[in-house]
């Protein structure tokens, strides 16, 4: 399997435009995650998905930023518009919910995609 | 609020010393636990995780953690550390009434002195 994919790997944009970060899941996996890493607040969970259908969304910062889940082969992050301070890295995991009684599940992080806004 | 703690953002150890990385979490209901490993410009990858049963868990590349419900922690261990053990870990927990959401630790990173 290609794992989790991500693109671009890198963006550097400038502040007020948009950006869009995407994201491909391990085949089978019904669950997508996207994770923000920075130094200041360490990894922060964004938004998560099961089955196409976001189910928490409550780590989005604010109204600039969307996530939507069209199928389940595909996401996208957008930032519109993007400031400065949204420079991190952003991090799309998946997972395949086991069983029915909340067993665990390993989350396969994809590279990342290192965004600068200047 | 729920948390999980990691003591130390940096730890030093010799080449074949002992590895030793703490994590400690705050719930009256133990969580689901697990550590990952972040190499330079990599996603995060799974080393070992507790979820029931027996409390020593053992993971990929010779890391070890034991789950200890009196004292809340999941530490991880290596006996011996190899240079290529340089990465920063992390600890997470997902809390069952959480639903599927891992929280994190703010990582420890290992330098591993030749």
């Amino acid at each position: 399997d290609a794992g989790v994919i991500q693109s671009p790997r890198h963006e550097v944009t400038e502040m007020g435009q948009e950006v869009t970060l995407r994201c491909k899941p391990i085949s089978g996996h019904d669950y997508l995650f996207w994770y923000r890493q920075t130094m200041m607040r360490g990894l922060e969970l964004l938004i998560y998905f099961n089955n196409n259908v976001p189910i928490d969304d409550s780590g989005m910062p604010e109204d600039r930023f969307s996530a939507k889940m069209p199928n389940a082969s595909f996401s996208t992050l957008k930032i519109q518009p993007s400031e400065p301070r949204d420079s991190a890295v952003y991090f799309c995991a998946s997972s395949f919910r086991r069983g029915l009684a909340g067993d665990t599940d390993t989350q396969y992080f994809g590279p990342g995609t290192r965004l600068t806004v200047l | 609020a729920q948390s999980v703690t990691q003591l130390g953002s940096h730890v030093s150890v010799s080449e074949g010393a002992l590895v030793l990385l703490r994590c400690n979490y705050s719930s009256s209901v133990p969580p689901y636990l697990f550590w990952y490993v972040q190499y330079p410009n990599q996603g995060l990858q799974l080393l070992l995780k507790y979820t029931t049963g027996a409390t020593l868990v053992k993971g990929i590349n010779g890391f070890e953690a034991e789950f200890k419900k009196s004292e809340t922690s999941f530490h991880l261990t290596k006996p011996s550390a190899h240079m290529s053990d340089a990465a920063e870990y992390f600890c997470a927990v997902r809390y069952k009434a959480a639903g599927n959401k891992l929280t994190f630790g703010g990582g420890t990173r290992v330098l591993v002195k030749p």
